[in-house]
């Protein structure tokens, strides 16, 4: 059963903020997250190995609550580059399995 | 450092035909990975493998076949090609170093195979 992730498509103005979560019904060991731009491969972003963990990239970060079997990807200061579709992945017995995916659009 | 490479990067294949999708890593990674990504969808899993000789399926292996002979080489096989597979491929691989019986390595990913079914 793959993660669902929410919102499923964001539009913002350069210098705004956005939040994508990923949620999952059973237990999480891990989550990554990937960040795919139109016509190219996924690109890795993060991986958040424990809960409460929290990392950053930039000006984007995630946080993983694994009591609540969910993460966060926070995106500060949204640039044009940040523009792209936004996966997080969880494992399910040595498999990745992606979310369905965010839409990303920054506009000028 | 070539990473890994995917061919061909377009195919159009009739219905009922079958291919072989060719990936290979050059960085000595364990696990490998194909996934297809069909148009504004996500990334589904066809087949992984944790290692030369060992393969299973993902959540959408039926039409697909794989082989693992070696560490580098991962080819995905298609018998009888139906227009359902038209589809992006990916192909990614990761060390997989695991903690609590799971990988925490990062994927490395493929530039994607382009196949048609007509």
């Amino acid at each position: 059963q793959q993660p669902v992730q929410s919102p499923q498509a964001v539009i913002l103005r350069e210098g705004e903020d956005a939040v994508i979560n990923c949620s999952s019904s059973k237990a999480l060991y891990s989550v990554h997250w990937y960040r795919q731009k139109h016509g190219e491969a996924p690109v890795f972003l993060m991986i958040l190995l424990k809960g409460g963990e929290q990392k950053g990239h930039d000006k984007i970060s995630a946080s993983f609550n694994e009591k609540k079997q969910q993460s966060s990807l926070y995106l500060t200061a949204s640039q044009l580059s940040y523009s792209g579709t936004y996966f997080c992945g969880t494992l399910r017995g040595g498999k990745l399995i992606f979310g369905q995916g965010t839409e990303l659009s920054v506009k000028p | 450092n070539a990473g890994v490479t995917q061919t061909p990067k377009f195919r159009i294949l009739k219905i009922g035909q079958s291919m072989t999708l060719q990936c290979a890593q050059d960085m000595n990674h364990n696990y490998m990975y194909w996934y297809r990504q069909d148009p504004g969808m996500g990334l589904k899993l066809i087949y992984y493998s944790v290692g030369a000789g060992i393969t299973d399926k993902g959540e959408v292996p039926n039409g697909y076949n794989v082989s693992r002979s070696t560490t580098e080489d991962f080819p995905l096989r298609l018998e009888l090609a139906a227009p359902s597979q038209t589809s992006v491929y990916f192909c990614a691989s990761s060390y997989g170093r695991t903690g609590r019986g799971e990988t925490n390595e990062k994927l490395f990913f493929g530039s994607g195979t382009q196949l048609s079914v007509l």
